[in-house]
């Protein structure tokens, strides 16, 4: 059964590094989703993507944030300087097609420690 | 925005007694999801059921909806062991096509 792969499945890095997190969507799924969930908290949306450019985003995707599909296959989240509020485990999703009514489906999750 | 409160915030059961979870929401949706998540994993599509059904089953699963509450509810009867992990829900708005996901249950089923 096709499924949403995640990696890391684990990144420790320092407050200011960068940070690529990466996904491979379900191979003809067409629209994709970055979650981000803190420990204990609810999952949080964080963008959504499209036709090669973002078609949602949150408050709390700023600047500091970034989504590419470099190629046919991956979809990065970017975190240009991590500060230690972003650790968190980030969750990646896709789905088939324009129809609202079908699921998404998540990746196993990265989880990023800031120190 | 959407936000989802659910309840319990916890809930403890038996092998065996039903459990029920309860969502409630505040804006307009097009349809309202379930997921259940085991510590420290990924999250799992349970169900779905759309803003115009009221009810919907899958196995030990049933999921209601009142659209005119803003709330929904899931049932797991016969509980077992294994169902021991944190169930959300989460809706889309009309319009949209992210999912705005509640606070969870954390369930414990005591073998």
């Amino acid at each position: 059964e096709p499924e949403v792969t995640q990696t890391p499945s684990h990144q420790v890095t320092q407050m200011g590094q960068e940070v690529i997190l990466r996904c491979v969507p379900i191979s003809n799924h067409l629209y994709f989703y970055w979650y981000r969930q803190i420990l204990g908290q609810k999952v949080e949306f964080l963008v959504s993507f499209y036709n090669n450019e973002i078609s949602e985003k949150s408050e709390i995707f700023d600047d500091q944030f970034s989504v590419e599909r470099p190629d046919g296959s991956n979809f990065t989240l970017k975190i240009r300087s991590t500060k230690l509020e972003d650790s968190a485990m980030y969750f990646c999703a896709s789905r088939g097609d324009a129809l609202s009514y079908n699921e998404q489906f998540f990746g196993p999750g990265t989880r990023l420690t800031v120190l | 925005s959407q936000q989802g409160e659910e309840d319990p915030q916890a809930l403890s059961i038996q092998e065996g007694e039903n459990a029920t979870m309860n969502c409630s929401y505040k804006t307009s949706i097009n349809n309202l999801q379930w997921y259940r998540q085991n510590s420290g994993r990924g999250l799992v599509h349970l169900i779905l059921i759309r803003s115009n059904e009221r009810e919907k089953h899958s196995g030990r699963l049933r999921v209601t909806l009142d659209t005119s509450k803003k709330s929904s509810s899931l049932l797991i009867t016969a509980s077992r062991a294994a169902d021991t992990a944190s169930y959300f829900c989460a809706t889309v708005e009309t319009g949209a096509n992210n999912l705005f996901f509640g606070t969870g249950t954390r369930l414990t089923v005591i073998p």
